[in-house]
């Protein structure tokens, strides 16, 4: 079935550090969404890419759509406290149907 | 403030029993959906309903059931044939009507463990 595959599944990094999870498809994806899921928390939305070869940023996040529209990056610069979290992608179908990948869980060493 | 709303917040199940968590939205989203997240784990789709008196099961439908008489609300109903019902429970709703743009809004959740 269609899937939207994560890595890495964890990452700890040290305050200040680069941070960057992928999502990997088989088949074309339509679009992809990014969320964030603090701890304890519900996952919030992030952004939408859908063009091939898409970049957008917020502040210190760098999100990017492949040019095949199989995979998407998310990217964060210097990472903070409050990065922590879990994030996750998905892809939303025609049918208003949802798949997110496992997620990638990020840990900040102070 | 327009929003999603969940409850309870915590919910004890004992063994042979139904139990039913509510989810309301104000947000005049067409779709609705169902998570179940066990811990250090990703979002697994339990239901959806894109649009009232609609529904279809997600990938994990077994042991839950749903219903959708209004548009503002998609109660799940944990039954007792879900043998490992202990897991965090999210609701989520989007526009819907097919369009590529929409973003899930989620609830706070329900936390369901058994007794």
């Amino acid at each position: 079935g269609q899937q939207v595959m994560q890595i890495p599944q964890y990452q700890h990094v040290q305050e200040g550090e680069d941070f960057t999870t992928y999502c990997n498809s088989s088949t074309t994806l339509s679009n992809i969404q990014w969320y964030k899921q603090r701890p304890g928390g519900h996952p919030v939305f992030l952004i939408q890419l859908v063009k091939s070869g898409e970049v957008k940023k917020q502040k210190r996040l760098t999100f990017q759509f492949g040019e095949a529209k199989k995979n998407s990056s998310l990217h964060i610069t210097a990472t903070q406290t409050t990065d922590v979290g879990t994030y996750f992608c998905a892809e939303m179908n025609r049918d208003d149907k949802i798949i997110f990948g496992k997620g990638t869980r990020l840990h900040i060493l102070p | 403030d327009g929003g999603i709303t969940q409850s309870p917040k915590y919910l004890f199940r004992k063994e042979g029993q139904n139990v039913t968590l509510s989810c309301e939205q104000n947000l005049n989203h067409d779709a609705m959906y169902w998570y179940r997240q066990d811990p250090g784990q990703g979002l697994r789709l339990i239901y959806y309903s894109q649009i009232v008196n609609d529904f279809q099961k997600g990938d994990i439908a077994e042991g839950y059931s749903v219903s959708r008489e209004k548009k503002e609300s998609f109660p799940l109903t944990v039954t007792s044939a879900q043998k490992n019902p202990t897991a965090f429970y999210l609701c989520a709703s989007s526009i819907g009507g097919g369009s590529s743009n929409q973003p899930q809004h989620f609830g706070d959740g329900t936390r369901l463990s058994i007794l």
